[in-house]
């Protein structure tokens, strides 16, 4: 059981360069994000799917496209790539109920792509 | 909207001391809290959650949080530090969307 699988680890572009995020779970999960993380500032939702077919962006979409036309995949777009992007990104995954039935899913995170814009 | 505070960036416990680890949330009606631990270079562990009932929710790794609704808080706890804890740790808060806190950093000194 893989989890949440994200490639690639580690890239580096430069601005104007476009390059895509790859996700993908084998747990069947209804819910799929993306995350990026800085220093100082946490992880930020930058785009959400609750199923395939669905999405809708979150607190940072600028700059990123998603889609979802499978359940297992949601790959994250970057289409003209700047320095401010340079981060940490984050797949994140979950049921959209939890066993109680409840919306208190947790997520299931992958390893991480760290991505650099020069 | 749903806010997380965690008011320490860092914090410093000597191995085999009680720890604890602070987040504050804000939300409408009732809140789904979430501790989340991070190793470096590593993604984010799901640690323990609350949803409703006891106050004192027991997780992973021997850590427990207390809810505090008139405190507003979430605050993460240990009785015994190790050094093998060190790491990030990030509260969160639900419904939906998780949102994070900026996160802490422990280090257990021998």
């Amino acid at each position: 059981n893989a989890g949440v699988t994200q490639t690639p680890k580690f890239q580096v572009l430069k601005t104007g360069q476009s390059m895509t995020l790859q996700c993908a779970q084998d747990m069947n999960h209804e819910y799929m994000s993306w995350y990026r993380q800085d220093p100082g500032m946490g992880l930020r939702l930058i785009h959400y799917s609750v199923g395939a077919g669905i999405t809708d962006q979150g607190e940072v979409p600028n700059g990123y496209n998603v889609s979802r036309s499978t359940t297992e995949d949601f790959p994250l777009r970057l289409l003209s790539a700047a320095p401010s992007q340079t981060s940490v990104y984050f797949c994140a995954s979950s049921y959209s109920r939890d066993r109680e039935g409840s919306g208190a899913n947790v997520l299931t995170f992958g390893a991480g792509s760290r991505l650099t814009v020069l | 909207a749903q806010s997380v505070a965690q008011p320490e960036d860092q914090v410093n416990v000597a191995e085999g001391n009680p720890l604890t680890v602070k987040c504050t949330y804000s939300v409408s009606g009732n809140p789904y809290l979430f501790w989340y631990v991070q190793y470096p270079n590593r993604g984010l562990q799901f640690l323990l959650k609350y949803i409703t009932g006891d106050n004192l929710v027991k997780g992973s790794y021997g850590f427990e949080a207390e809810f505090n609704k008139s405190q507003t808080s979430f605050h993460l706890k240990k009785p015994s530090a190790l050094v093998s804890d060190s790491a990030l740790y990030f509260c969160a808060v639900g419904p939906g969307k998780s949102t994070f806190g900026d996160g802490t950093t422990l280090t257990v000194k021998p």
